[in-house]
């Protein structure tokens, strides 16, 4: 299995601002993803943070507003830019185990945009 | 496009009933599907997973699932429900073997006593 630290855990933030979102492995992974989660909905996949490329990002999402790094195999970061407040939402971090088809999931970013 | 379909939003049994939540999945193929289980304030749990094989296959907390591909359903099941199990739960399908994973609209499930 994978463990996965995301910071912060939650956060309240000004309309117009920024925020930017750690996750961490405890081992080194090739895949990671990125998933955004809106009030009473399912999740929804934003990009897979490649290690020494740019994100490849799904459709609806862009580079401008959610700019993904992943500098190495165990750390990504994915920043919510220009926040308002229809970017309130859980995000998620999730990686691939290596060797296992499945999916393990940080604990999620609660952002509230206000 | 690949989809998942999770008729129930939410659903409400008495402790100690049995289970059954539904997931149907659009794909032309057999897909990797999964349950995960996501109890307030936190993060998402894998209940089970299925890829080939044995169709009916064995998850953690006393769940099983049965992948039926004449259905295109992978539905979730527990013969006795407890309080604790009360949770959001998703069906998800990873139909492009990438690791990346779509998921259903998830099913709310409430445990009365």
């Amino acid at each position: 299995s994978a463990v996965i630290s995301q910071k912060p855990s939650r956060d309240i933030c000004q309309r117009g601002t920024s925020l930017t979102i750690q996750c961490q492995v405890d081992s080194q992974v090739t895949m990671m993803f990125w998933y955004r989660q809106q009030p009473g909905q399912s999740l929804t996949l934003i990009a897979t943070a490649n290690q020494g490329s740019e994100a490849t990002y799904e459709s609806g999402f862009v580079i401008d507003k959610f700019p993904i790094s992943r500098p190495n195999l165990t750390f990504s970061t994915l920043t919510v830019s220009n926040m308002s407040p229809e970017d309130s939402s859980i995000y998620l971090c999730s990686v691939e185990g290596r060797g296992q088809r499945e999916a393990f999931f940080g604990q999620g970013t609660r952002l509230t945009v206000v | 496009a690949q989809s998942v379909t999770q008729p129930d939003i939410h659903i409400t049994v008495s402790e100690g009933a049995s289970l059954e939540l539904r997931c149907n999945y659009s794909y032309g193929a057999t897909p990797y599907l999964f349950w995960y289980v996501q109890s307030p304030g936190q993060g998402l749990q894998l209940l089970l997973k299925y890829f080939s094989g044995d169709t009916l296959v064995q998850g953690i907390k006393g769940f099983e699932a049965e992948f039926k591909r004449s259905q295109s359903s992978f539905n979730l099941r527990k013969p006795s429900v407890h309080w604790s199990d009360a949770a959001e739960y998703f069906c998800a399908v990873d139909s492009g073997n990438t690791g990346k994973l779509i998921f259903g609209q998830g099913t709310t499930l409430q445990v009365k006593p």
